[in-house]
């Protein structure tokens, strides 16, 4: 089945303990993204990839990290976690490396940041 | 950061009534407008992804039309159902460099179908 995954789907940590959120595609699609959804905010993006190697800051990209070494892979890290950080994340991936595609959404991980 | 603004924030149809609402976004630097439908405890889906200007799309009883040089959009849904009952949301992408940028989202309309 074509499908975006994420892990954890919920995950409560405290400040300022790294951690990680892994998202992984099997369409073998070129761009992946990642989003943070908060209330009255919408979806904001946080950083995308349009290839192995070639990421960019979306609108929000302070306090995350990214790496696209292969793929099928876009892991999104958080060195060091604060409250604000606390909010919905989705991973998405599209055909296309441009904004052209339509995004295949992830399940979601909920992520609190005591 | 770009300015994608949605209209109205939400809006209740009676079962059977048709409706649409609005998108509107930078009417400079145009590269592709998405739609999405957003279910609650679900992920967004696509709806259309549109790259020219007067572009319309269509999937069963939903459509959209896009105009880029006045920088807006439609979404339509023609004889509302209650699984109609979701948040629309439409994205922008702008040129940049040789290719395209990244989305911003707009906030998105929450329709309610009122059976």
């Amino acid at each position: 089945e074509a499908q975006v995954t994420q892990n954890p789907r919920y995950l409560i940590t405290v400040t300022g303990k790294k951690l990680t959120v892994t998202c992984s595609q099997n369409m073998n699609h070129e761009y992946m993204s990642w989003y943070r959804q908060d209330p009255g905010l919408g979806l904001r993006q946080i950083y995308y990839s349009m290839n192995v190697e070639v990421t960019d800051k979306g609108d929000v990209p302070e306090g995350y990290k990214v790496s696209r070494k292969e793929k099928r892979n876009f892991p999104l890290i958080l060195e060091s976690p604060s409250p604000n950080q606390t909010s919905l994340y989705f991973c998405a991936s599209s055909l296309f490396g441009t904004g052209a595609g339509e995004q295949y959404f992830g399940p979601g991980t909920r992520l609190t940041v005591t | 950061i770009l300015n994608v603004e949605q209209s109205p924030q939400s809006l209740h149809v009676q079962e059977g009534d048709s409706t649409n609402f609005t998108c509107s976004f930078p009417s400079s630097n145009f590269y592709a407008l998405h739609w999405y439908r957003w279910e609650t405890a679900k992920s967004p889906e696509a709806l259309f992804v549109m790259t020219l200007n007067g572009d319309e799309k269509k999937k069963g009883r939903i459509s959209a039309t896009l105009n880029t040089k006045e920088g807006y959009s439609y979404l339509y849904i023609k004889g509302s159902q209650p699984e109609d009952s979701a948040t629309y949301l439409c994205a922008f992408c702008a040129h940049s460099g040789g290719g395209a940028d990244g989305l911003t989202f707009g906030k998105g309309t929450h329709l309610i179908i009122q059976p």
